[in-house]
């Protein structure tokens, strides 16, 4: 049974840079989420996906971050244009019900 | 709304018994625990949902006051690998979880 898996686990860009991540849930698991952790701080909810559908978006969430989950399975975070303040880890969670099982993370710095 | 967690920090000595506790001013459904060690994912621990019960298992256990809208995770006997920060989750409808700062978790020999 494998678990969530992200891919990259590291990326390095320069500010005004694209970069997108790509998040594959558990098996089955019909619910999807993307978190945010900096530093000394618990995940911080960025939105989440119920199949394909995106039913919930943080208020935090600037345009400058796009998600998809086209087909209900893997889902991809965008994060145009990024600036320094965006430098994080990004991680993924997936559910079938209330449980949600975090992925590795993906660790982005913005130089 | 972000809970708040505390204590903030805590070291212990194996085989001691901790305690964290987690609150939230708005209503909640449901409280998540999580123990996250240094450049690792979070790892879930346990979920006490809105009309539930205590739960544990082995060593670790938790409870959920609805009306104090509080929760509280309980090591018993520590043991190394309890180390980490732990976290909790809240939710107060729907499917997005509310973090608190975490509370770090030094257990000593």
């Amino acid at each position: 049974d494998t678990g969530v898996s992200q891919d990259p686990r590291h990326k390095i860009t320069k500010r005004g840079q694209n970069v997108t991540f790509r998040c594959d849930p558990i098996s089955e698991h019909n619910r999807l989420y993307w978190y945010r952790q900096t530093l000394g701080q618990g995940p911080e909810f960025l939105t989440y996906f119920q199949n394909e559908a995106q039913l919930e978006k943080s208020r935090l969430l600037s345009d400058r971050f796009s998600a998809e989950r086209p087909k209900g399975s893997f889902s991809t975070l965008e994060i145009q244009r990024t600036e320094q303040g965006d430098s994080a880890m990004y991680l993924c969670a997936s559910s079938l019900s209330e449980t949600q099982y975090f992925g590795p993370g993906t660790r982005l710095l913005v130089l | 709304q972000q809970p708040v967690q505390s204590p903030q920090a805590v070291i212990l000595r194996e085989g001691e018994d901790a305690v964290i506790n987690c609150s939230s001013s708005k209503a909640l459904y449901s409280v998540h625990w999580y123990r996250q060690k240094h450049g690792e994912a979070p790892v879930f621990l346990m979920i006490l949902l809105k009309g539930g019960e205590q739960k544990g298992h082995d060593k670790i256990s938790a409870s959920f006051n609805e009306k104090k809208q509080q929760s509280s995770l309980y090591l018993t006997a520590s043991q190394l690998s309890y180390s980490g920060t732990y976290f909790c989750g809240t939710a107060n409808s729907g499917y997005a979880l509310n973090f608190g700062k975490g509370t770090s978790l030094l257990v000593t020999p």
